[in-house]
């Protein structure tokens, strides 16, 4: 977990409110990820992104929106909650993407009532 | 859609015995990662294995990779407690493409 440092830790929110996650790294790596890990379907992807500004969308980027004015910044909102996304949400970076290992945060745990 | 499955979802075993887990896939893979997560926690890299390569070695890891039968197996020898966690494979598309997949996890238990 060591250099990327996810807040909140845990939230938790009303339906059709929006709600912003923080993802910070310290490793300077160019790579940042946002999952979802959920029962039975392990981890999934939101989006990604590529550098400053540039984001690509995961398989399950239907209400999440994300950006990224500096390299150790990654942001995940979502622009009116839904029940369905309650979950425990991880960013990760890495320096090469998916050609090298990734490093995890701690876990975002959203409960959307 | 997950990209990879593994089997098995759960695995107890006693202390000092080997565990095995095996991961499949769906499409060819630039390489194939596995990760550790401890209950509460982030993941962890363990270890990864190109396309190129059929056995990968860390520690008390092994790594095997059959891409003919887009399978790959993860073996720990001479388990510990501290093992107990949860496993995970995770799968990179060919080169270019940046979306690391991961699939549904097997849960291992060590019991002292």
């Amino acid at each position: 977990d060591a250099g990327i440092t996810q807040s909140p830790r845990h939230k938790v929110t009303e339906t059709g409110t929006p709600v912003t996650l923080r993802c910070h790294q310290t490793e300077n790596h160019r790579y940042m990820y946002w999952y979802r890990q959920d029962p039975g379907h392990g981890l999934r992807l939101i989006h990604y992104s590529y550098g400053v500004k540039d984001t690509d969308k995961g398989e399950v980027s239907d209400g999440y929106s994300v950006s990224r004015s500096k390299t150790e910044d990654f942001l995940l909102t979502l622009e009116s909650a839904t029940s369905s996304q309650t979950s425990v949400y991880f960013c990760a970076s890495g320096d090469r993407g998916s050609d090298e290992k990734l490093f995890f945060g701690s876990g975002t745990q959203l409960s959307v009532l | 859609s997950q990209q990879g499955e593994e089997d098995p979802q759960a695995l107890s075993i006693q202390e000092g015995e080997n565990a095995t887990m095996n991961c499949s896939y769906k499409t060819s893979i630039n390489n194939l990662q596995w990760y550790r997560q401890n209950s509460g926690r982030g993941l962890v890299h363990l270890i990864l294995i190109r396309s190129n390569e059929r056995e990968k070695h860390s520690g008390r890891l092994r790594v095997t990779l059959d891409t003919s039968k887009k399978s790959s197996s993860l073996l720990i020898t001479a388990s510990r407690a501290a093992d107990t966690a949860s496993y995970f494979c995770a799968t990179a598309p060919n080169f270019g493409n940046e979306k690391l997949t991961f699939g549904t996890g097997t849960r291992l238990t060590i019991i002292p």
